[in-house]
C-alpha cells in the first residue's frame, strides 16, 4: 500500500515568495496532520482535518500559514508571504479514528527560505 | 495540560550494548495512547509502537521492548544488543484526549538522539 506522500521533498526559495506543499494521504484515512519539526521547537501540530474539515488549527503560526483540504485524497499547507523563520521540515501524516491509532507520516518537506 | 518528557537528549553507545530510552509524560485522561517513533538519519518518521492505557502488559517485539508504568508515568523503550542501523532519533508521543489537547493530535516529546558505534 503506497504510503503518505509530499511533494516536493526539497523547496528552496527566496523570503516573500508563496510556497505551497501537498500532502497525499493514505487513501481510507479519514484523519490528515500537518506537523513542523524545527530544531528548537522539536514537532508541533499546524492543524489537523476529520472527513475534510480543519478540526483544530490552533497551531498555525500566523495568518501568513493556510491549509485547505478540498477532497479525501490532497491537502495543501501555503506560507505566504514566506519568512526565513519559516525555515523547517514540514511534515504531513493520516490516520483512521484520530488519537487512537498511529499515525503514518509522509518524508516530509524540507523547507529553506533564503 | 498533556506534556511528555525525554530527559536524554543524546546518548551514545558501542554496538552490542543495551540502552534505554527513558518516556515520562502528564496527562488527566484516564483514557490515552502513547507512542513511540523512530526518526532514522534519513529523516523520515517511523510508528514503532503504540500502547493504550489500560494495558501495562510490557511488550518485545525483537530487540525491542517497551516498560509502560502508570504509577510512573513512564514509558521507557529499550534495545537489546544494540546495532548501528539503530543509530536514529526516537521520539516518544502521547495522543490527545479530553484536557488540554486536541482529540486528535500527538503531543511529542523532544526526542532522544542514539548513537551506536562499531
Amino acid at each position: 500500500d503506497a504510503g503518505v506522500i509530499q511533494s516536493p521533498r526539497h523547496e528552496v526559495t527566496e523570503m516573500g515568495q508563496e510556497v505551497t506543499l501537498r500532502c497525499k494521504p493514505i487513501s481510507g484515512h479519514d484523519y490528515l496532520f500537518w506537523y513542523r519539526q524545527t530544531m528548537m521547537r522539536g514537532l508541533e501540530l499546524l492543524i489537523y482535518f476529520n472527513n475534510n474539515v480543519p478540526i483544530d488549527d490552533s497551531g498555525m503560526p500566523e495568518d501568513r500559514f493556510s491549509a485547505k483540504m478540498p477532497n479525501a485524497s490532497f491537502s495543501t499547507l501555503k506560507i505566504q508571504p514566506s519568512e526565513p523563520r519559516d525555515s523547517a521540515v514540514y511534515f504531513c501524516a493520516s490516520n483512521r479514528d484520530g488519537k487512537y491509532q498511529p499515525q503514518h507520516f509522509g518524508d516530509g518537506t524540507r523547507l529553506s527560505i533564503l | 495540560a498533556q506534556k511528555v518528557t525525554q530527559a536524554q537528549t543524546e546518548i551514545s553507545v558501542v554496538e552490542k550494548e543495551d540502552v534505554t530510552l527513558d518516556c515520562v509524560y502528564e496527562t488527566r485522561d484516564t483514557t490515552y495512547y502513547l507512542f513511540w517513533y523512530k526518526q532514522p538519519p534519513s529523516g523520515e518518521l517511523v510508528f514503532l509502537i503504540r500502547r493504550n492505557s489500560f494495558d501495562e502488559q510490557n511488550e518485545i517485539s525483537g530487540r525491542y521492548s517497551w516498560n509502560f508504568q502508570k504509577s510512573t508515568s513512564s514509558f521507557n523503550f529499550t534495545i537489546t544488543a544494540s546495532q548501528v542501523v539503530d543509530s536514529a532519533v526516537y521520539f516518544c508521543a502521547l495522543s490527545g484526549g479530553n484536557y488540554g489537547g486536541s482529540q486528535g493530535n500527538l503531543i511529542f516529546g523532544k526526542g532522544t538522539k542514539l548513537s551506536v558505534k562499531p
